[in-house]
């Protein structure tokens, strides 16, 4: 099956650390994406990646990185920078070209105590 | 500041009516837009995109309707059913970027 996994579902932490979300993507596309999602709100932009080795900050990228050293995987870390984590994070992806959609995966409810 | 919109709009619907879902875009360049469900818990899903160069698409059970004159977009949906019960967000985009743009949403909850 074709798809965007993000793992795992529900993540707890203490303030203070730094937590690192997956994303992985079988479905070859070219950019992938990070969104925070808050009660009642719509998706922020944290950052994206058109290509390998490169990525571009959002609407909301302090107190957050990514790396991407493979077109499959594209891993968000929250640092201990940010000032409320308490979120859900959702990845997707979308094929290189300008009227393809975004493929989303499941997300990840982080819970910062 | 990141407090604002906490609370979704909602829009209640009998079962078997038809819902109207609106969104007013922000973005006169916008050319490209895209309505997406998400039930509670999940990641959004893909429903209907429409380009502006159209005005009207239809999906099965799904009409979108755009009026670039007023940057509104709207959403039908025929014969609303309980697994129609989700948070509907329309984006916007602009071909050539990589980036979309995405509204508040509209909770869709439907009455028996």
């Amino acid at each position: 099956d074709g798809g965007i996994t993000q793992s795992p579902k529900y993540l707890f932490r203490k303030e203070g650390q730094n937590v690192t979300l997956s994303c992985e993507q079988n479905l070859n596309h070219d950019a992938m994406y990070w969104y925070r999602q808050d009660p009642g709100q719509g998706l922020r932009l944290i950052y994206y990646s058109q290509i390998v080795n490169d990525f571009q900050k959002g609407d909301i990228a302090e107190g957050y990185s990514v790396s991407r050293e493979k077109k499959e995987s594209f891993p968000l870390t929250v640092t201990s920078a940010q000032k409320n984590p308490t979120a859900f994070y959702l990845c997707a992806s979308k094929s290189y070209g300008s009227y393809n959609e975004q493929f989303f995966g499941p997300g990840t409810r982080l819970t910062v105590l | 500041g990141e407090s604002v919109g906490l609370h979704l709009p909602t829009l209640s619907v009998q079962e078997g009516d038809n819902s109207i879902i609106n969104c007013a875009y922000s973005n006169s360049a916008s050319d490209y837009f895209i309505w997406y469900k998400q039930e509670s818990g999940k990641g959004p899903q893909f429903i209907i995109d429409i380009r502006s160069n159209m005005d009207k698409r239809q999906g099965q059970r799904v009409t979108v309707l755009l009026n670039k004159t007023v940057k509104h977009l709207s959403l039908q949906i025929a014969a609303t059913q309980p697994g129609d019960s989700a948070v509907y967000f329309c984006a916007e985009g602009i071909q050539g970027a990589q980036k979309l743009v995405f509204g508040q949403g509209t909770r869709l909850t439907i009455n028996p």
